[in-house]
């Protein structure tokens, strides 16, 4: 079946560091991919997404391509701040349920970045 | 706007109890899902309801039941609270379920079963 492999945390940056956060998938089809972000004691937040091979989502200066080819949808930020200390998860719609907007998550990569 | 509610935010139980946690959105979405949080195991989907009048199994069911009160309301209900059901259980919401739209979270219910 689908599923989603984050790297394991927690990732330890100093503030301006260069951010990458791993995530590949497995799925039939075309799934619709999603990074969502929990800042502590919160909700899950959508950071940024990307429905078709190819595309880039953005936001907040984080960025991830959606790669068919090596199944991946990987997190990046140029320079990261103490503002930036969450969970990040990654997780897709799962395509074969039509109208569903299931989505399949990945086990959370935890940030933390020090001044 | 408030998005997605969820009541209580916190809970503790003892083993065989029963409780139902509440959520409601006003955005006037149709899908809606129940979740829970554990360490080192992301979200898991315990039911959905991709529109009004429907509910489906997710991932993870066993152990619980819900109900689609209406299109704002979806409850989750715990009818004999185990130990294994500890975790933080989060309600997201969707304007149509369609596989490119994201979901709105709640902020969560923290619940501990001793």
């Amino acid at each position: 079946g689908n599923s989603v492999t984050q790297m394991e945390g927690p990732v330890t940056l100093s503030e301006e560091a260069f951010l990458t956060i791993n995530c590949t998938y497995t799925a039939t089809g075309y799934p619709s991919l999603f990074w969502y972000v929990q800042y502590p004691g919160e909700g899950l937040q959508l950071l940024l997404k990307a429905t078709k091979a190819d595309d880039k989502g953005s936001n907040k200066g984080f960025e991830a391509t959606y790669r068919k080819e090596t199944t991946s949808f990987h997190l990046e930020k140029g320079s990261v701040q103490v503002s930036d200390s969450a969970v990040y998860f990654c997780a897709l719609s799962d395509e074969g349920s039509s109208n569903t907007g299931k989505l399949i998550f990945g086990q959370g990569t935890t940030l933390q970045v020090k001044p | 706007n408030a998005g997605v509610t969820q009541t209580p935010k916190f809970q503790v139980l003892k083993t065989g109890q029963s409780m139902t946690l509440q959520c409601a959105q006003d955005m006037n979405h149709n899908s809606m899902y129940w979740y829970r949080q554990d360490p080192g195991m992301g979200l898991r989907l315990i039911y959905y309801s991709a529109s009004e009048g429907t509910t489906d199994k997710g991932e993870v069911p066993n152990g619980y039941n819900v109900s689609r009160l209406n299109k704002r309301e979806f409850s989750l209900r715990l009818e004999s609270a185990a130990p294994s059901q500890t975790s933080v259980y989060f309600c997201a919401s969707s304007p149509l379920g369609q596989k490119n739209q994201p979901q709105h979270f709640g902020d969560g219910t923290r619940l501990s079963i001793l």
